[in-house]
């Protein structure tokens, strides 16, 4: 089946450490999404890449970094520089880049500090 | 960062009621609105997605309006079922690569 797959559904991360989230997608879409959901909140767009080898900063993306080397690939490392990284975080694509692409999510990883 | 807010935060209906959230948004800069179903343990689902001053989707008992000139959106669920409850979230696009600006939702719950 197609779709998005984010591993691990669940993570923790001490003191210190970077930790990478998993997003991968089968569905050949070009553009790929983070976004983070903290209670209360809408979801905030950390970064995003419309191509291969090609990203860029979303609403929020101090303490995050993010690579692009394949397409079907978003890996979203979240650094010790992000001082509050407890959140639910969820990844997303869509076919092409125009305003009325619908975006397709994962099921999500839950990252607490331990 | 835009302001997309979305009324009420959350909503206890009967099975077989109707019931309508609001989503509101900056008019300026306007390029499409989109509708998201999220329900507890999967992923969030596109449910419409309009672009057009006055345009009107319906899929089976639920429908959604745009009014791009005042900047809302009404999402109308007519005789909720128990398997409406889901956090319903709206999004604007602004024409920023497919960028999405998501309001914080509207949490229903249906109850028999």
């Amino acid at each position: 089946d197609g779709g998005i797959t984010q591993s691990p559904k669940y993570l923790f991360r001490k003191e210190g450490q970077n930790v990478t989230l998993s997003c991968e997608q089968n569905l050949n879409h070009d553009a790929m999404y983070w976004y983070r959901q903290d209670p209360g909140q809408g979801l905030r767009l950390i970064y995003y890449s419309q191509i291969v080898n090609d990203f860029q900063k979303g609403d929020i993306a101090e303490g995050y970094s993010v690579s692009r080397e394949k397409k079907e690939s978003f890996p979203l490392t979240v650094t010790s520089a992000q001082k509050n990284p407890t959140a639910f975080y969820l990844c997303a694509s869509t076919r092409g880049n125009l305003a009325k692409n619908i975006q397709y999510f994962g099921a999500g990883t839950r990252l607490s500090v331990l | 960062i835009l302001n997309v807010e979305q009324s009420p935060q959350s909503l206890h209906v009967q099975e077989g009621d109707s019931t309508n959230f609001t989503c509101s948004f900056p008019s300026s800069n306007f390029y499409a609105l989109h509708w998201y179903r999220w329900e507890t343990a999967k992923s969030p689902e596109a449910l419409f997605v309009m672009t057009l001053n006055g345009d009107e989707k319906k899929k089976g008992r639920i429908s959604a309006t745009l009014n791009t000139k005042e900047g809302y959106s009404y999402l109308y669920i007519k005789g909720s079922q128990p398997e409406d409850s889901a956090t319903y979230l709206c999004a604007l696009n602004t024409g920023t690569a497919s960028k999405l600006t998501f309001g914080t939702g509207t949490r229903l719950q249906v109850t028999l």
